[in-house]
């Protein structure tokens, strides 16, 4: 569970949408997490998904789970200069362990 | 879900000496852990902080350079010790709840060694 990959960069326009891709590596982990920090802050929980289910939206955002490929991807529709911030994945090991990935920084041009 | 305070947010520290961050959650959490970020790096799990007894420390780091104290359910303190440059990191303070089992973070201790 400790080999959680993600690009480290992405640049979009205001107004695509953003795809942000994550690779997990533990085929057991039930619970896997999208966390956003904005400069200077802490961690955000943005939303997470169960590990039976392969899909969940939450207003602008749709999380994709592909079990199979152990693949994961957080979709951010009609992006804002206001999402520009570094996005991880985690994924939840043996209940109290959390691997993080190593953020993709997220840039939206106006 | 769980707000998390931590104090101090930023500080900037003399190599050799030691500096404690405070973390209060609002709420009764079942565990906490530290964590630390150093510059454009992911986050790397210090230690759980365990009520009432000693913390469990990740490989890599031990308790006489981040003795830390869980005295309740609600707070807990972490030190760093002896700091150097190479100390100069983000600390994060987190809480897990069972319920939802999700873990939250505090806003962070912004942490410089000159």
């Amino acid at each position: 569970g400790e080999d959680v990959e993600q690009s480290l960069f992405l640049s979009v326009r205001e107004g695509d949408s953003s795809v942000i891709n994550c690779t997990y590596t533990d085929s057991s982990s039930t619970y896997l997490y999208w966390y956003k920090q904005e400069p200077g802050a802490g961690l955000q929980l943005l939303t997470y998904i169960f590990s039976n289910m392969d899909m969940k939206q939450d207003q602008r955002l749709t999380v994709l789970l592909n079990k199979k490929d152990k693949h994961l991807s957080l979709r951010i529709a009609d992006t804002q200069t206001g999402d520009s911030a570094i996005y991880f994945c985690a994924e939840n090991y043996n209940f109290n362990k959390f691997y993080f990935g190593s953020g993709t920084k997220l840039n939206v041009k106006p | 879900s769980a707000v998390i305070s931590q104090k101090p947010s930023r500080d900037i520290c003399q190599r050799g000496t030691s500096l404690t961050i405070q973390c209060q959650v609002d709420s009764q959490v079942t565990m906490m852990f530290w964590y630390r970020q150093q510059p454009g790096q992911s986050l790397t799990l210090i230690a759980t902080a365990n009520q009432g007894s000693e913390a469990t420390y990740e490989s890599g780091f031990v308790i006489d350079k981040f003795p830390i104290s869980r005295p309740n359910l609600t707070f807990s303190t972490l030190t760093v010790s002896n700091m150097s440059p190479e100390d100069s990191s983000i600390y994060l303070c987190s809480a897990w709840e069972r319920q939802g089992n999700t873990i939250y973070f505090g806003e962070g201790s912004w942490l410089t060694v000159v």
